[in-house]
């Protein structure tokens, strides 16, 4: 059973780069099926998809986070990570790392989602 | 404020039928599928329904999924205590270029 894990630092200074990393174990980053993605809840509010990633590199971002947005894959690894730069106290929030099928019924679905990590920004 | 609208509460007693609305336009649920999540605080969202109206492996079939033009719902049927949850609906939206969620529903089974 694949199993997703973030890990990263819990708080970051304003201004400075949030940066977090999904393990994948039971599975393979580089499964040409799935593509893998960050979404996040900022306190009191509902879900927000940041961006998602493929095992090639190729990448797609929510424009509104576009300009600070890096999503990598590191397939020696079977990680892929978030890097989130000029952070404010707006971006706040519990970060998921979760799959995504690119084919069959699960297609274009998050399936599986790791339990989240709580990142405050705060000086 | 999201682009897929839900309403923000709903509520039920145990054993009855709930319906759950996700408004769009064109630009999302009227061209793409739409997907369902269950939250419940302090652990990962659940996918419950995806392709409009299909049921994940291990999903009771008390949880089903509709779409008509530029509107979805979900209904849940034999309501249960722990179905208590906030539910999500997600679509693509070509406007955005960005996978948008609706704003959630909170549901209390009274």
């Amino acid at each position: 059973q694949l199993q997703l894990q973030e890990s990263g630092p819990g708080l970051v200074k304003p201004s400075e780069t949030l940066s977090l990393t999904c393990t994948v174990s039971g599975g393979s980053v580089s499964n040409t099926s799935y593509q893998w993605g960050w979404i996040r809840q900022p306190p009191g509010k509902g879900l927000e998809w940041i961006g998602s990633v493929s095992y090639s590199g190729s990448s797609s971002y929510n424009r509104s986070l576009k300009s600070r947005v890096t999503i990598s894959v590191d397939t020696s690894k079977n990680q892929f990570s978030l890097n989130l730069s000029s952070v404010t106290a707006a971006d706040t929030a519990m970060y998921y790392c979760a799959r995504r099928p690119v084919t069959g019924i699960l297609r274009h679905s998050f399936d599986i989602w790791a339990q989240g990590t709580m990142v405050t920004v705060s000086s | 404020q999201s682009v897929l609208t839900q309403p923000p509460s709903a509520s039920g007693t145990p054993g009855q039928r709930v319906t759950i609305s996700c408004s769009g336009s064109s630009s999302n649920i009227g061209r793409y599928i739409v997907n369902w999540y269950q939250h419940l605080p302090g652990t990962a969202p659940k996918l419950l329904i995806c392709l409009n109206n299909q049921r994940p492996s291990g999903v009771p079939d008390r949880f089903s999924g509709s779409k008509s033009g530029t509107s979805a719902s979900l209904a849940i049927s034999g309501l249960q205590s722990e179905d208590e949850a906030v539910y999500y609906c997600a679509a693509w939206d070509d406007s955005l270029n960005a996978l948008v969620f609706g704003g959630g529903t909170k549901l209390t089974v009274l």
